[in-house]
C-alpha cells in the first residue's frame, strides 16, 4: 500500500505546453512538499504546504502553481513548459513540519522537448 | 541563507571497508538531521536521522555523529556491501514551525566487490 504516490511517473511534452502532476499521501500527514531534482541530483525545495495552506514558495517561477484541495493531496500544475523545467519532481510528506521523517513519492521524470 | 555542504561528491571503497560522508550546515537553529539513500531511478529513503540533543546514533552498520558547536554531522557506514552503492543525501531542518529540508549536494558511493 503506497504511502506517497504521484502520477504520472514519466511525462514527455513539448515546449509551451501545460501539464500537471498529482500527488496523494495516505499517511495522515499534515505537511506536503514538492522538490525538484535536476540532472546533477540536487534536491531543491519548491513548495511546502501545511493543512492545505501554502507555507513556502521558494522563488519558483509563477508558471508553477501548486494546489492542495485537501491535506492528503498536493498537485503541481506547470504552464508554458520550458526546456529548463526538465527534471525529476518529487512529492513528499511529513507528519507536521520538517522536524520528522519525510516520505517521498516515486518521482515524476519530466522531459520537455 | 540556509545552506548544507556535503563532501565528498563521489566515494569509492572496497567491499568491507568503511565509508564516511560529512556535512556542514549554516543555520544554527537546525535541530533535525536526516540522511537519505537514493538508489538509481528510485525515491530517496530515510536510513538514519539524529536530533540536536543527541551526539551520536547507531543502527547496525550505520552511524551518525553530530557536532552542534561546529555545525558538522557525518554518516559512517561500516563493513560496506555492494548494495550500499547509491547516492546519499544529508539534510538539515529547523525547529518546529519550519517546513523545509535543506539537502546537501549528495555523495555517490560506489562499493567495489
Amino acid at each position: 500500500d503506497t504511502a506517497v504516490s504521484q502520477t504520472p511517473k514519466y511525462l514527455v511534452t513539448q515546449m509551451g505546453n501545460d501539464k500537471s502532476i498529482k500527488c496523494e499521501q495516505n499517511l495522515g500527514h499534515d505537511t506536503m512538499y514538492w522538490y525538484k531534482q535536476d540532472s546533477k541530483k540536487f534536491l531543491k525545495i519548491m513548495f511546502s504546504y501545511n493543512n492545505k495552506e501554502l507555507i513556502i514558495n521558494e522563488t519558483v517561477p509563477n508558471r508553477f502553481s501548486p494546489k492542495s484541495p485537501d491535506k492528503a493531496h498536493l498537485n503541481l500544475h506547470i504552464n508554458s513548459l520550458e526546456l529548463g523545467d526538465s527534471a525529476v519532481y518529487f512529492c513528499a510528506s511529513s507528519s507536521t513540519g520538517s522536524n520528522t521523517e519525510a516520505f517521498f513519492g516515486q518521482g515524476t521524470r519530466l522531459t520537455v522537448v | 541563507g540556509e545552506n548544507v555542504e556535503q563532501h565528498p561528491s563521489t566515494l569509492s571503497v572496497q567491499e568491507g571497508d568503511s565509508a564516511v560522508i560529512k556535512c556542514t550546515y549554516s543555520d544554527s537553529a537546525s535541530n533535525y538531521f536526516p540522511w537519505y539513500k537514493q538508489e538509481l531511478g528510485k525515491r530517496p529513503q530515510l536510513i538514519i536521522d539524529i536530533r540536536s540533543n543527541v551526539g551520536e546514533k547507531k543502527d547496525q552498520r550505520i552511524a551518525v555523529t553530530l557536532n552542534k558547536t561546529a555545525k558538522h554531522f557525518s554518516l559512517h557506514i561500516t563493513e560496506t556491501q555492494p548494495e550500499d552503492s547509491a547516492v546519499y543525501f544529508c539534510a538539515a531542518s529547523g525547529s518546529s514551525g519550519t517546513y523545509k529540508y535543506i539537502f546537501g549536494t549528495g555523495t555517490r558511493l560506489k562499493v567495489l566487490a
